[in-house]
């Protein structure tokens, strides 16, 4: 399974910007790039997942680097609700592949 | 809510007992799955299921025993398990198994004595 590879935890001020980080040297040229979250006592939601080029939802934004090796999940303003453990994983689009957790980011949301 | 619903949402019981956990999507997906969150460690997939067949058996101990009768539900059956299977066990669903958003449910919390 290719790896990724996120920091342990990061903080923000409420109604600021936040830029979670994935680093995924290894991916392949039909790795998706998914990010899911799970707040506290809730399963695990997905949030976005892009292939080559910047994605939007209503939830967040994906940025990927040209050569794809690392993306950013941006939330544009933070919210109480956003604090969360946030997940970034490599998922192929073809035949069956499993979703695999890492650790993820802490996301701490100060108001 | 995700559209999957998991009962009992917290159970606790005794290595002899014998118990049953229900999950039942209402997305109309295909694929249906079994994951096991234990205390400060990632999601484990145990099981896999699609169009009612079993795809997957992630090395799970056979005292933990899937069922799935239909498309829209699926059982996870317990038997002498042990207090190292105390864990958040999570289910979830997707439209198809490639790459497709999984719908995960609340979890059940099981606490075993």
């Amino acid at each position: 399974d290719a790896k990724t590879t996120q920091p342990n935890s990061m903080e923000s001020n409420e109604e600021e910007p936040v830029h979670l980080p994935c680093n995924h040297s290894t991916i392949s040229g039909t790795d998706y790039i998914h990010w899911y979250r799970q707040l506290p006592s809730q399963g695990p939601e997905y949030v976005i997942h892009g292939l080559t080029s910047n994605v939007n939802n209503r939830m967040a934004s994906l940025a990927i680097a040209e050569d794809r090796k690392s993306s950013t999940l941006i939330l544009h303003r933070a919210t109480l609700r956003d604090a969360a453990v946030y997940y970034c994983i490599l998922f192929m689009n073809t035949g069956f592949q499993k979703l695999v957790f890492g650790t993820g980011t802490r996301l701490l949301v100060s108001p | 809510e995700t559209g999957v619903t998991q009962t009992p949402r917290h159970l606790v019981m005794g290595m002899t007992n014998k118990k049953s956990l229900k999950c039942e999507q209402h997305l109309g997906h295909n694929a249906m799955y079994w994951y096991k969150q234990s205390a400060k460690k990632p999601l484990e997939l145990m099981f896999v299921y699609s169009l009612e067949e079993r795809v997957e058996n992630n090395s799970v101990p056979s005292r933990f025993s899937p069922e799935c009768p239909n498309s829209s539900h699926l059982f996870l059956h317990l038997h002498t398990l042990q207090p190292e299977d105390s864990a958040l066990y999570l289910c979830a669903s997707s439209q198809g198994l490639a790459g497709y958003e999984q719908f995960f449910g609340p979890g059940t919390r099981l606490t075993v004595l």
